[in-house]
């Protein structure tokens, strides 16, 4: 199993310039949920999905938007990227009950 | 909403000396969970605990979960260079669903200095 993979590793984008971060998980998991962490900030949830065609919005959500058409794929929009933005983000998923989590690799995003 | 509260933000410590990260919670938890994330790296899970007073030991690593089930620690014993790192906690709600959002603590970042 590949577990949680993310692409790309490194994005440098322009203000205003809209991307896809990719995330896919090869171990079934219903859940799955974006992160994203800032210096001192820890992990912020962004947008999480419990099962295909189910999303909701976790503590930053402004400025991306997720989808989930199969259980295997969670892409995360970011719409009109802005400095604020830069981060490094991180795609999670998990299973059913009291089960650990498994993070992706993470995505370093830089916005100029 | 359920806070999870993570102490101290940062520890410095000698190679050789104790290390203890403490998890509060504002509500009571199904479970608590600690990860290991090394600098440049992702979150990896360490260890889950679900009972009350429950304590759990991975080699100098001590973990435990409070009687109310609203707080907890991690305690490492005579620290490496290997153990530098952020420690994140992260619980589940009691008696929301198995698919609630896993809520975790802001972390605590350890260096160890030889």
């Amino acid at each position: 199993n590949a577990g949680v993979t993310q692409t790309p590793k490194f994005q440098v984008l322009k203000t205003g310039q809209s991307m896809t971060l990719q995330c896919a998980q090869d171990m079934n998991h219903e859940y799955m949920s974006w992160y994203r962490q800032d210096p001192g900030m820890g992990l912020r949830l962004i947008h999480y999905s419990v099962g295909a065609g189910i999303t909701d919005q976790g503590e930053v959500p402004n400025g991306y938007n997720v989808s989930r058409s199969t259980t295997e794929d969670f892409p995360l929009r970011l719409l009109s990227a802005a400095p604020s933005q830069t981060s490094v983000y991180f795609c999670a998923s998990r299973g059913q009950g009291l089960v650990p989590q498994y993070f992706g690799p993470g995505t370093r995003l830089l916005v100029l | 909403g359920q806070q999870v509260m993570q102490i101290p933000q940062y520890q410095h410590v000698q190679e050789g000396e104790d290390f203890t990260t403490y998890c509060n919670s504002s509500t009571t938890l199904s479970n608590i969970q600690w990860y290991k994330q090394r600098p440049g790296g992702h979150p990896v899970f360490l260890i889950q605990l679900v009972k009350s007073g429950e304590v759990k030991k991975q080699k100098r690593l001590t973990f435990q979960f409070g009687e109310a089930k609203k707080n907890s620690s991690l305690h490492i014993t005579a620290t490496q260079t290997t153990d530098v790192g952020t420690y994140f906690c992260a619980g589940l709600k009691a008696g929301g669903t198995s698919y609630g959002k896993l809520t975790f603590g802001q972390g605590t970042i350890l260096t160890v200095h030889p």
